[in-house]
């Protein structure tokens, strides 16, 4: 695609539901990052995919977040017992190169999760 | 740990004035910086990057400098026009990471027409 596509672009939860948030890279592209913005706040680290292989997951805030990348394209964030404190943009950006040296990064819409 | 801190969080101009926004940070070990704009609803749209051994780097009306010795960066924008209002984040790369990236919280910045 012509650049990183996130659905959906709003969710309302209510507490206790899982939801699932989805990217769709671009076409090629080696690394993808997964970010939570909070309002009013810098984008926060949640995890990095090189690939297919999760790389590094030390942002995740909690073990109902888990985020997959199966086939080294499109990638999954699920949160599992969606709690209050999870409402933010989760933003997701994408890299043609392994890592991120300097290399353009490419961010998506985002989706901005409510959890009522 | 790594801080970045930006300041104004917020400002508003006139349309036609040049405008200084401001970025530091708390450890010079770092690989390089980037600006980022982010407009409301959307996602965020790289700007300039500056390697650590750069002292500035340019983009048609946008000049960003850096100074690692003093833990600063700022964001030059000329002749402001009601078309550059959004947020502006700096993001740091630190030395010892291939892909971290530690953000400021952002400048809202309002031109007015």
């Amino acid at each position: 695609g012509a650049g990183v596509s996130q659905s959906p672009r709003y969710k309302v939860a209510k507490r206790g539901q899982d939801v699932a948030l989805r990217c769709d890279p671009i076409s090629g592209h080696v690394s993808l990052f997964w970010y939570q913005q909070a309002l009013g706040q810098g984008p926060e680290f949640l995890t990095y995919f090189q690939n297919e292989a999760q790389l590094d997951k030390s942002g995740l805030p909690s073990d109902r977040f888990f985020a997959e990348r199966p086939e080294g394209s499109v990638s999954t964030l699920k949160i599992q017992r969606t709690q209050q404190e999870d409402s933010a943009v989760y933003l997701c950006a994408s890299s043609s190169s392994s890592g991120w040296g300097g290399e353009k990064l490419f961010f998506g819409s985002g989706t901005q999760l409510s959890v009522l | 740990k790594q801080e970045v801190t930006q300041i104004p969080a917020a400002l508003s101009v006139p349309e036609g004035e040049n405008l200084v926004l401001n970025c530091s940070f708390t450890d010079s070990a770092i690989y390089n910086l980037q600006w980022f704009r982010q407009d409301p609803g959307k996602g965020l749209t790289s700007l300039l990057l500056i390697q650590s051994s750069q002292r500035e780097q340019t983009s048609g009306r946008l000049n960003a400098s850096l100074d690692k010795s003093s833990g600063r960066s700022t964001l030059y924008i000329a002749a402001s026009q009601p078309g550059d209002s959004a947020t502006y984040l700096c993001a740091v790369r630190l030395v010892d990471s291939n892909y971290q990236l530690i953000w400021g919280a952002g400048t809202k910045l309002i031109i007015k027409p």
